[in-house]
């Protein structure tokens, strides 16, 4: 039971244009949410993140989307540039305290000069 | 180096065979996390450490599976009996207390033959 998804394997996107990567969820016990970014052979890192209290949170070139009714958050790159090709994972973790982080299947970003 | 180690980063073991995989954390690192990303997907949970007390285990996928951290720093994930569906990338994190801060190793790429 995959409970944060990430439907689109996938994304190709022009230089200097918007990215736009996107996550559902279906556990409305989630209340923070997280995206990290991970280049091959290396681990994931941390790019930015959002609690549940809010509905956007923006830094610098990354902006993430939340919206809690429809159960949907989304990364928006802009502008995007080559060094940014990688594979985004969306993450949350519960309410409650729980120290468990459940990941999203990735998205396979590709920028192309 | 600051950063998560691990080792060793490939493993190639015969079915049936015992591995230990490494993770050196962040010096003064409170909490660490361990995951298993299969190929196409993104990590799972396995087990967190906060010191050298296992706070929850319960993605540990069966007992053939066993982590330790007895001194609250270097933790060593064990494979006993190891089939082929235990391939995958072993990724180690570490925090200075909570997961939303935690920083990830390179992974140990485990392959079973």
């Amino acid at each position: 039971d995959q409970q944060v998804k990430q439907n689109s394997p996938s994304l190709s996107v022009q230089e200097g244009r918007i990215s736009i990567l996107n996550c559902d969820y279906t556990n409305s016990m989630f209340d923070y949410f997280l995206w990290y970014k991970k280049y091959p052979a290396e681990g994931p890192t941390f790019l930015i993140s959002i609690s549940s209290i809010k509905d956007k949170n923006e830094d610098g070139r990354f902006t993430v989307f939340l919206n809690k009714s429809a159960k949907h958050l989304s990364l928006h790159i802009v502008p995007s540039q080559p060094g940014d090709s990688a594979v985004y994972f969306c993450a949350a973790i519960l309410s409650g305290g729980y120290q468990k982080v459940t990941f999203g299947t990735g998205t396979k970003l590709q920028v192309i000069p | 180096g600051a950063g998560v180690s691990q080792s060793p980063r490939y493993k190639v073991a015969k079915r049936g065979q015992d591995v230990a995989l490494r993770c050196d954390p962040i010096s003064g690192h409170v909490s660490l996390f361990w995951y298993q990303q299969a190929l196409g997907q993104g990590p799972e949970f396995l087990t967190y450490f906060q010191n050298e007390a296992q706070l929850d285990k319960s993605g540990l996928p069966s007992d053939r599976f066993f982590a330790e951290r007895p001194e609250g720093s270097v933790s060593t994930l064990k494979i006993q009996r190891t089939q082929q569906e235990d391939s995958a990338v072993y990724l180690c994190a570490s925090s200075l207390k909570r997961v939303e801060t935690q920083y990830f190793g390179p992974g140990t790429r485990l392959l079973v033959l």
